[in-house]
């Protein structure tokens, strides 16, 4: 079965340091995977994904992914953090029937 | 982005109480999905709808009913409210590829 782990619950940097949020992930076939934001009282908004190609995407808001098929990992990475970025970020596969698995979630604080 | 609608966004109701959130859209999207989110357990697939005539469980329906009344909307029942149904609630809509999905600002419910 399809399944999506986020081992940290929270993930602490410091404003202008590189940022990177975790994610591995468990598919049969190839991966089709997303990574959203959520703000407070706002609904998730989508960053990047990875459906083929280069394993370095590039998203919304200077955010990028890393996809390594061998470690079944699509980490969320940042160059240099800024504090509007402490959000709740989500990491998900689709699965066979175009529905969407949901890690449960990963709170980023940014501290000035 | 009020391109998916959710009413209302705050709702307090009693157990027993039959409770119904209103979800539409503006993006033409053909598949629309209900969702719960609860702390530590992301967001959790109630019911899915891939056309107007096509209802579809989730990972957690029991206790919950959907109607897909048109292209645009899609609406969450709870027949009889019960206090672990207090969550916060999202609609979202998707084309039929693997296009990203969209997501309402939720409804935040509370069941006394």
């Amino acid at each position: 079965a399809q399944s999506v782990a986020q081992p940290e619950d929270q993930v602490n940097v410091a404003e202008g340091n590189p940022l990177t949020v975790k994610c591995t992930y468990s598919v049969s076939g190839n991966p089709y995977l997303f990574w959203y934001v959520q703000y407070p009282n706002r609904g998730l908004q989508f960053l990047l994904k990875y459906i083929t190609g280069d394993n370095l995407v590039k998203g919304s808001y200077g955010f990028e992914a890393e996809f390594n098929k061998s470690q079944t990992s699509f980490h969320l990475k940042k160059p240099s953090a800024l504090v509007s970025d402490s959000a709740l970020y989500f990491c998900a596969v689709r699965d066979g029937g175009n529905k969407l698995i949901f890690g449960a979630g990963t709170r980023l604080a940014v501290h000035p | 982005d009020a391109d998916v609608t959710q009413t209302p966004r705050n709702r307090i109701t009693k157990t027993g109480k039959r409770i119904m959130l209103e979800c539409s859209q503006t993006k033409g999207h053909d598949r629309m999905y209900w969702y719960r989110q609860d702390p530590g357990l992301g967001l959790r697939l109630i019911y899915y709808s891939f056309d107007v005539k096509d209802i579809n469980k989730g990972e957690i329906s029991d206790g919950y009913s959907v109607s897909r009344q048109a292209q645009a909307k899609f609406s969450l029942s709870l027949e009889s409210a019960i206090p672990n149904q207090t969550a916060l609630y999202f609609c979202a809509t998707s084309r039929r590829d693997a296009s990203p999905q969209h997501f309402g600002d939720g409804t935040r419910l509370s069941i006394l």
